[in-house]
Formats: C-alpha cells, structure tokens, sequence
C-alpha cells in the first residue's frame, strides 16, 4: 500500500464552507508536503511541514502534523471553486530522497 | 524561468513502437524525478537522478523502461518496446534540495496513450 493514504477519497462542498483532508503514513517521515493537482495538469506545491513541526499556515491554508498518530491534515478555510482540485499528501521517509505520493483527494467546490 | 517543460504533451503510439519522453527541469536544480500517475496505482516514482546521476530505478517497472540525463538540462524515459499497460501520465519533476527538505516542481506531464 502507499506511504500516504488520504481520507476521504472525494470531497463536494459549498463554495465558502471549509475542507478537510487527513493523511495517514505508515514510516517515519523527514517532512510531509501537500500538492494540488488541476484536472490535466502538473501537480503544484502548496505546503510543506516537518517532522519537528505541529502547525503551519500559508493563506487559507492550515496544515497539522501528529507524528504519534503518523498522520496529517490540511484544512482549506472559505473555499473558492478554483480550489476544485485533487489534493495529494506526499512523504519522504526518513533516508532517501523519494517522495511518496498517496492516493489523493478530489474536492469539487460548487458556486 | 519557464518551469519544468516536458514534451511532447500528447502521445498516442501502437504496442511494439519506442517512445520517448523528455524533461527539461528547472535551471539549477540537482534533483530530478520522474513519475508515472494511472487511475489504478496513483503517482508512482520511477527513478530519480541527483547531479545528472541515476540515484534510485527500483520503481522502473522493466527492462524496456529506461532513463538517462546526460546533461544537467536534460533527461529522456523511453519504453522499448511499448504495451497497452504503459498508458499513463508521466510527470517529470525537478528539486533544487531533494525531497527530504525541498518542494517539487512538476511539469505539465506526457500522457501516453499505446493502443
């Protein structure tokens, strides 16, 4: 199975309400990064976290990190429809260079 | 800088052709990663070069899967010969600090279609 497995697999919401995804991972981490991915496009970088972090913040962007639960969660606060995406949380383990992608999120946020 | 560019964008091929995939990363970066995305098994790395040296192919799937970057601006995939199982998106990827600190910048992927 994959390092980072998101939850849920699909997410439909209001545009202004909140959204909230969680990740789960199963080996020790260096850093978790979450991505965006537009429908046929590349993925885009939005945050990355490290293990030694709790919280972090980047616009309407809200990411946590418990590393006791091996799990993490982005929180995307007054939705837009442009956020209508899938997002992805991705880990490197704690030797290597590989980023391994989980199975992502697809959010539609409606007008 | 123009991103990461990889082409071409749109491949359709018959089982049994070569194709080859190409990746210009980002200007200084030393990472450089290549990633195949299906709807069945996700994103799934498949081989990662650092200073224009192939670090890790224990993803490529097999033999008829290959990668070279022989120069810091340029890195080519090629499957010899091609099947229908090969249809994917393949995302090139460039790092300026590798994965275990750094973000990754994608480009706009190559969606191979082999018929």
């Amino acid at each position: 199975s994959q390092q980072g497995e998101e939850d849920p697999q699909a997410l439909s919401i209001q545009e202004g309400e909140n959204a909230t995804m969680n990740c789960s991972y199963k080996t020790s981490i260096n850093n978790l990064q979450w991505y965006r991915q537009n429908s046929g496009r590349g993925l885009v970088h939005l945050i990355l976290i490290r293990s030694n972090e709790r919280e972090k913040h980047s616009g309407r962007l809200r990411v946590t990190l418990d590393t006791s639960k091996k799990s993490s969660s982005l929180l995307i606060t007054a939705s837009r429809a442009a956020d209508t995406a899938s997002y992805f949380c991705a880990t490197d383990k704690a030797a290597g260079n590989k980023l391994t992608f989980g199975g992502g999120t697809r959010v539609l946020v409606k007008p | 800088d123009a991103g990461v560019i990889q082409s071409p964008r749109h491949e359709v091929t018959e089982m049994g052709q070569e194709v080859t995939l190409r990746c210009k990363p980002i200007s200084g970066h030393d990472y450089l990663f290549w990633y195949r995305q299906t709807m069945m098994r996700g994103l799934e790395l498949l081989i990662y070069f650092n200073n224009n040296v192939p670090i890790d192919d224990s993803g490529m799937p097999e033999d008829r899967f290959s990668a070279k970057m022989p120069n810091a601006s340029f890195s080519t995939l090629k499957i010899q010969p091609s099947e229908p199982r090969d249809s994917a998106v393949y995302f090139c990827a460039s790092s300026l600090e590798g994965a275990q600190t750094g973000e990754l910048f994608f480009g706009e992927g190559s969606r191979l279609t082999v018929l």
